[in-house]
């Protein structure tokens, strides 16, 4: 069946320092991979995302790339701060409506 | 425009009832889906629903049901509740029918506590 694999599930970085997370997506028919932020008692928000049809895309500090061969995709965050600190979940979905397969989730702690 | 919104926010019920989440979706947004929360199994898909129909379903026993109303808004119910079923529920909305073309916005969740 579907499923997403997210790796790791604890991050722990220096302020400054680079975080990359990363997610393996077993649907082949996949086009859609969202990522989403959670902090400590907040609803997941998305911080970026990425079609099949791109390599790569960034937003300030934040990159994602995907390979559809390998089916991997890796959230790249760089100069990370304090309140980078949170749960971050990768998802994949495809086509005929929205059934998004989430990750077990990342919980990165950056330390000032 | 006002976001998502679930009722209740909090829930205690135990062993063998059944509880009804609502969900309002953001104006104008169709698209309405259910995940489920919880510290181990992180968040899984439960239900999609679009223009009254549900459109996808994730892998959960049928005791987990629901429906969307003319005006969108959703509920989902779960009936002959187990221990297991102790999780926050998220909804989330959707001003486009299809992922990619447009973001989900989720709601707080509703905490449902089987005891």
């Amino acid at each position: 069946g579907e499923n997403v694999e997210q790796h790791p599930s604890t991050l722990s970085v220096q302020e400054g320092d680079s975080a990359v997370i990363k997610c393996t997506y077993s649907d082949s028919a996949s086009n859609y991979f969202p990522w989403y932020k959670q902090e400590l008692g907040k609803r997941p928000q998305l911080i970026i995302d990425i079609r099949s049809n791109v390599g790569e895309k960034k937003d300030q500090r934040i990159a994602v790339t995907l390979n559809k061969t390998a089916k991997h995709f890796s959230l790249h965050i760089t100069e990370t701060q304090p309140e980078d600190s949170a749960v971050y979940f990768c998802a994949a979905s495809k086509g005929g409506g929205f059934k998004t397969i989430f990750g077990a989730g990342t919980r990165l702690f950056v330390k000032a | 425009k006002a976001g998502v919104t679930q009722t209740p926010r909090y829930l205690i019920k135990t062993r063998g009832q059944q509880v009804t989440l609502s969900c309002s979706p953001i104006s104008g947004h169709r698209s309405v889906s259910w995940y489920q929360q919880t510290p181990g199994q992180g968040l899984q898909f439960l239900f999609e629903y679009f223009s009254e129909t549900q459109r996808n379903k994730g892998n959960f026993p049928g005791r987990f049901s629901g429906r969307q109303f003319s005006n969108s808004r959703s509920e989902m119910n779960v009936s002959t509740l187990e221990l297991g079923d102790s999780a926050l529920y998220l909804c989330a909305s959707s001003p486009t029918a299809e992922p990619g073309t447009g973001e989900q916005f989720f709601g707080p969740g509703t905490r449902l506590t089987v005891l």
